[in-house]
């Protein structure tokens, strides 16, 4: 059973950077056809992609966030990272990591909410 | 790619049946995927490619379309059903629509 847990400081200062892990279980991140993926979702609204990460370490990110944001792998701890830089409140959000198969998401993590106070 | 959904808030009865809305602003050919959120919890992958039915997730869960025009319809609503639904284009990155609330 593959099982993804994000992890990090739930609160950032405007300005700082946010960083986050996460750490997956039941699976090698390093495992061909598939994919690592951040997003976000502010309070009561929609899902935004951030970005993503592939085996090789080859990376996308959303044309909004891409001069702000970069993913990294760890696969010795198994574990895939987001930074986040010159955060704003508008940052603020439950940030997810997610698995793709290429057709879709297909695991989740349960979310870590990130504040910018 | 804007991926956008109508209507934002679907009203409607148990037993009764949804149809969801998701158009793209271009051609995605079926590279499209329906989500179901619940409050507090991960979105759950419902269909992929528009008409494929995820693993375990019931029949009364459909999706059509292709090009820019796709349809999530549950038929027989079941109070579980009742939920934010979001539609997820792959074609060229990564873009989510802006969700459906569906509420009873």
């Amino acid at each position: 059973q593959v099982q993804l847990q994000e992890s990090g400081p739930g609160l950032v200062k405007p300005s700082q950077t946010l960083s986050l892990t996460c750490t997956v279980s039941g699976d090698s991140i390093v495992r061909a056809g598939y994919y690592w993926s951040w997003i976000r979702q502010p309070a009561g609204k929609g899902l935004e992609w951030i970005g993503r990460i592939f085996t090789a370490g080859n990376t996308n990110y959303t044309p909004s966030l891409r001069s702000r944001v970069t993913f990294s792998l760890d696969a010795s701890k198994n574990q895939v990272s987001l930074r986040l830089t010159s955060v704003t409140a508008a940052d603020t959000a439950v940030y997810f990591c997610a698995r793709s198969n290429f057709y879709s998401f297909d695991y989740w993590g349960q979310g870590a909410l990130v504040t910018v106070s | 790619i804007v991926m956008t959904q109508s209507p934002a808030t679907l009203s409607l009865s148990p037993g009764e049946r949804a149809t969801l809305s998701c158009w793209a602003s271009q051609d995605i050919k079926n590279y499209l995927a329906w989500y179901q959120q619940k409050p507090g919890q991960p979105p759950r992958l419902l269909i992929y490619d528009a008409s494929n039915r995820a693993a375990g997730i019931p029949a009364r869960f459909s999706g059509s379309g292709s090009g820019t025009d796709f349809t999530l319809t549950i038929d027989t609503l079941e109070s579980e059903d009742f939920a934010v639904y979001y539609c997820v284009q792959r074609s060229d990155f990564i873009t989510f629509g802006q969700g459906t609330r569906l509420e009873i």
